[in-house]
């Protein structure tokens, strides 16, 4: 059974830029969660998308969002990317409750 | 204060030490209990989860939960050198939005 993939593994970008990172749950998974984890603030929650609606939503500013398509599969996206958004970002993905996560994509902004 | 409190160590032990993890949290909404470990390198993955108080045992694992006090644990017994990971507690008062601890790093010493 394939597991929760997400891409790239490792992105690099310059202050101001915007990325995308994307999040392929398993199969027959609906609920697609995204994280930031930095050494200093942990694991923090960003949002959470169901069925194509975002569901939560963390405490992040706008210049982060995402979506999730009709096959599960997510994008977030960051736009105008600062120094502080370098973190490694997961995604989790649940049928119920109990998240199934990612290896991550490591961002990190020059 | 945070919401949830967790020694970040690092914590080095023996091989075959027991090994208590531990953390603290101030919501007391919060109901389901959960522990990830987390390699290097790696998103987190799912150890054990508890709903409510008490005791949960899994192989070398035991999770504990004390609602009273706001206090959960984690016991690995007979640590291996393959235990050394971070270790994330998370809690939630619906099971849907979860709230992370920062992280307890542990090394097991060959």
């Amino acid at each position: 059974k394939a597991g929760v993939t997400q891409t790239p593994r490792y992105l690099i970008k310059t202050r101001g830029q915007q990325v995308t990172l994307s999040c392929s749950p398993i199969s027959g998974h609906r609920s697609v969660s995204w994280y930031q984890q930095t050494p200093g603030q942990g694991l923090q929650f960003l949002f959470e998308y169901f069925s194509e609606t975002q569901r939560n939503k963390g405490n992040f500013p706008g210049r982060f969002s995402g979506r999730q398509f009709s096959n599960s599969r997510s994008e977030m996206n960051v736009s105008t990317l600062e120094l502080g958004d370098s973190a490694l970002y997961l995604c989790a993905s649940s049928w119920d409750r109990w998240g199934i996560f990612g290896q991550g994509t490591r961002l990190t902004v020059v | 204060q945070k919401e949830v409190e967790q020694d970040p160590g690092p914590l080095s032990v023996p091989e075959g030490a027991i090994v208590s993890l531990n953390c603290t949290y101030s919501n007391s909404a919060f109901q389901y209990f959960m522990w990830y470990r987390q390699y290097s390198r790696k998103g987190p993955e799912l150890l054990m989860y508890t709903y409510s108080s008490g005791n949960k045992e899994d192989g070398r694992f035991t999770a504990q939960v004390d609602k009273s006090s706001k206090y959960i644990s984690l016991f690995i017994r007979d640590s291996q050198p393959s235990d050394s990971a971070t270790y994330l507690c998370a809690m939630s008062d619906d099971g849907q939005n979860f709230v992370f601890g920062p992280g307890t790093r542990l090394s097991v010493l060959p």
